[in-house]
């Protein structure tokens, strides 16, 4: 079945510490990826993405991702963690042939932690 | 300041009654979204419209009702036939509907059953 995973429900790191937060996809051919992350109660923001040519993306707040055609992959890192990025994360694709309209497919999320 | 407005913030629902979201943009987006987002799911898509007077069901539009009478408005019922309705509902626009085009959020409302 086509779908969305983060492995990870919840990951804590200590501050300064880097992540990573992984996420899989299972489509036919390369889907449009995305993260966005939300603040508890809030919206969702888009962080970066990826729709095609180099495999590493840079987005906002210090964050990065790269594209792994092989292993189906598309996972969000930071090399140093601040307590602001505690929060949700959503790894988030739109399939190439989803209808002809930018149908959004959620991962289930990761929830961050950052320890002092 | 462009954005998307969501009202109320927290909404309460009494058994049998409709409520109604609302969800304004001032981005002059020509496609709109609404998502339900449950612990630990995700989100999913309820319903989208890609331009006026024209929408259509997502994955999970039973007990839900929406209407697009305006370009920047795409209002949200919440019906009696929807038997779980406790949730963060969350809307969404873009400039269009093909792929590459950024859905934009709005801070959400979160739902409450009495």
């Amino acid at each position: 079945a086509q779908s969305v995973t983060q492995p990870d429900i919840h990951i804590t790191v200590s501050e300064g510490a880097s992540l990573e937060l992984r996420c899989n996809y299972s489509y036919g051919a390369t889907p449009y990826l995305f993260w966005y992350v939300q603040s508890p109660g809030q919206g969702l923001q888009l962080l970066l993405k990826y729709f095609s040519g180099d495999t590493l993306v840079q987005g906002i707040k210090g964050f990065e991702a790269e594209f792994k055609r092989s292993q189906s992959s598309f996972n969000l890192r930071k090399p140093s963690v601040h307590w602001s990025d505690a929060a949700e994360y959503f790894c988030a694709v739109v399939p190439m042939f989803s209808g002809g309209y930018n149908k959004l497919i959620f991962g289930a999320g990761t929830r961050l932690a950052v320890h002092p | 300041d462009g954005g998307i407005t969501q009202s109320p913030k927290y909404l309460f629902r009494k058994e049998g009654q409709n409520v109604t979201l609302s969800c304004e943009q001032n981005l002059n987006h020509d496609a709109m979204y609404w998502y339900r987002q449950d612990p630990g799911q995700g989100l999913r898509l309820i319903y989208y419209s890609q331009i006026v007077n024209d929408f259509q069901k997502g994955d999970i539009a039973e007990g839900y009702s929406v209407s697009r009478e305006k370009k920047e408005s795409f209002p949200l019922t919440v019906t009696s036939a929807q038997k779980n309705p406790t949730a963060f509902y969350l809307c969404a626009s873009s400039p269009g509907a093909i792929a590459k085009n950024i859905q934009y959020f709005g801070a959400g409302t979160r739902l409450s059953v009495l």
